[in-house]
């Protein structure tokens, strides 16, 4: 059982391109999340999603972007790369958003936007 | 606002010493309160889920208790493994809330 697999594992970017981090999940979860990981600053909610087309804004998700047309992945989409967005990414996925549920997380993506 | 604070930010401590990591927490209607570890250059690894005050669950050496504002996770005479950082997080609804974590290390 592969849990969350996140890929790639390090990626460097120039500012201005774009890319995809890929996520997917082989344990039939509803709810996926991703988070940025800075120093000093906890783990911070991009994007989450409840089921397939469903979406929803988190805590800081201006320069990204997120489709979900499967249960199974949840790409993450960084339009035009800036310094800023250099961090650790980490994408997890649980049963459901509701009571009781537990998040696993893949192993993450570092980037750096130079 | 749904806040997590953990304290300390760090802490060392020599194999055997005991001690307990705090999360302290404002959120409107707790679900759920989680404990992770995450070791470096991996991501979090699950170990607790607490969902009501006077709640207590433990494993091996670890032991995470729950108030209505705040979780201490107890370390029992840990062990050079259990370095690592420990996370806090809390569940208001459709969405996590992290705290910044304790690095803890354990000197042999």
């Amino acid at each position: 059982n592969a849990g969350v697999t996140q890929t790639p594992k390090f990626q460097v970017l120039k500012t201005g391109q774009s890319m995809t981090l890929q996520c997917a999940q082989d344990m039939n979860h509803e709810y996926m999340s991703w988070y940025r990981q800075d120093p000093g600053m906890g783990l911070r909610l991009i994007h989450y999603s409840v089921g397939a087309g469903i979406t929803d804004q988190g805590e800081v998700p201006n320069g990204y972007n997120v489709s979900r047309s499967t249960t199974e992945d949840f790409p993450l989409r960084l339009l035009s790369a800036a310094p800023s967005q250099t961090s650790v990414y980490f994408c997890a996925s649980s049963y459901s958003a509701g009571t009781k549920n537990i998040q696993y997380f893949g192993a993450g993506t570092r980037l750096s936007v130079l | 606002e749904d806040q997590v604070t953990q304290s300390p930010e760090a802490l060392r401590l020599q194999e055997g010493e005991s001690s307990s990591l705090n999360c302290s927490y404002t959120v409107s209607g707790l679900r759920g309160l989680f404990w992770y570890r995450q070791d470096p250059g991996k991501g979090p690894e699950f170990l607790f889920t607490l969902y009501s005050a006077g709640e207590e669950k433990e494993k091996e050496r670890l032991k995470a208790t729950l108030t209505k504002k705040e979780s201490f996770l107890h370390i029992t005479a840990p062990k050079p493994e259990d370095s690592a950082t420990y996370l806090c997080a809390v569940d208001p609804g459709n969405q996590f809330y992290f705290g910044t974590g304790t690095s803890l290390t354990v000197i042999p």
